[in-house]
């Protein structure tokens, strides 16, 4: 089982649509975990960090369920700006160690 | 500069011969790492130095592949008698540490013909 698997995609979605990504990941001790964006051969972004609780910004929602090792990214309201590959990217422990990342999920907003 | 810089941004090579990947990291960021991105793949992480640690070497594919960081800062990725699957786009990462991000240099662009 690969260490963080997602759906690939493409999620093709009309604007003002809400969309939803989910991933998995394989490490019960992984301890961080991020959603990046990454766009057509740009280097990864940080879209933002999840947490426990679950965290907002904006139109994204990021929510991590620890005990069935997945975690979701919601956008609502999607923008044309939003299509992008979206990375799943996990951190086995505190600390400075390599982050693991997904091989992401393609997004196409359509107008 | 302000982000993380990579040079060459691109490099274009026969298989055989030697290529140098050079990252300079971010003023003060104590944690750099090298990952790969082959076509259509996810990010591949080959090593990363955190200050004066040993660097973990744990990511990178053969013993073709070797990094260094001199002085805390400027980091350059060798490879070795390139292979044409080295064709990738090397990213370079640095951070101030967990928890603040990664931030990602633009990459270079390998291509072994």
């Amino acid at each position: 089982r690969k260490e963080v698997e997602q759906d690939p995609g493409p999620f093709n979605v009309p604007e003002g649509a809400t969309v939803a990504f989910n991933c998995t990941y394989s490490n019960s001790a992984s301890q961080s975990f991020f959603w990046y964006r990454q766009d057509c051969r740009k280097e990864p972004k940080l879209l933002m960090s999840v947490y426990s609780s679950g965290n907002e910004d904006g139109r994204f929602t990021a929510q991590l369920n620890r005990a069935s090792q997945y975690i979701s990214l919601l956008i609502r309201d999607s923008k044309l700006s939003d299509s992008a590959t979206y990375l799943c990217v996990v951190r086995a422990n505190s600390g400075n160690t390599p982050l693991v990342f997904g091989k992401g999920t393609r997004l196409s907003v359509i107008a | 500069g302000a982000g993380v810089s990579q040079s060459p941004s691109n490099k274009v090579t026969e298989k055989g011969k030697d290529v140098e990947l050079r990252c300079d990291p971010i003023s003060g960021h104590t944690a750099l790492y090298w990952y790969r991105q082959s076509l259509g793949q996810g990010l591949e992480f080959l090593i990363y130095f955190q200050g004066n640690s040993a660097p973990d070497k744990s990511g990178l594919p053969s013993d073709r592949f070797s990094a260094e960081r001199t002085g805390g800062s400027v980091s350059t990725l060798t490879i070795q008698r390139t292979q044409q699957e080295d064709s990738a786009v090397y990213l370079c990462a640095s951070s101030l540490g967990d928890p603040q991000p990664q931030h990602f240099g633009d990459g270079t662009r390998l291509s072994i013909l």
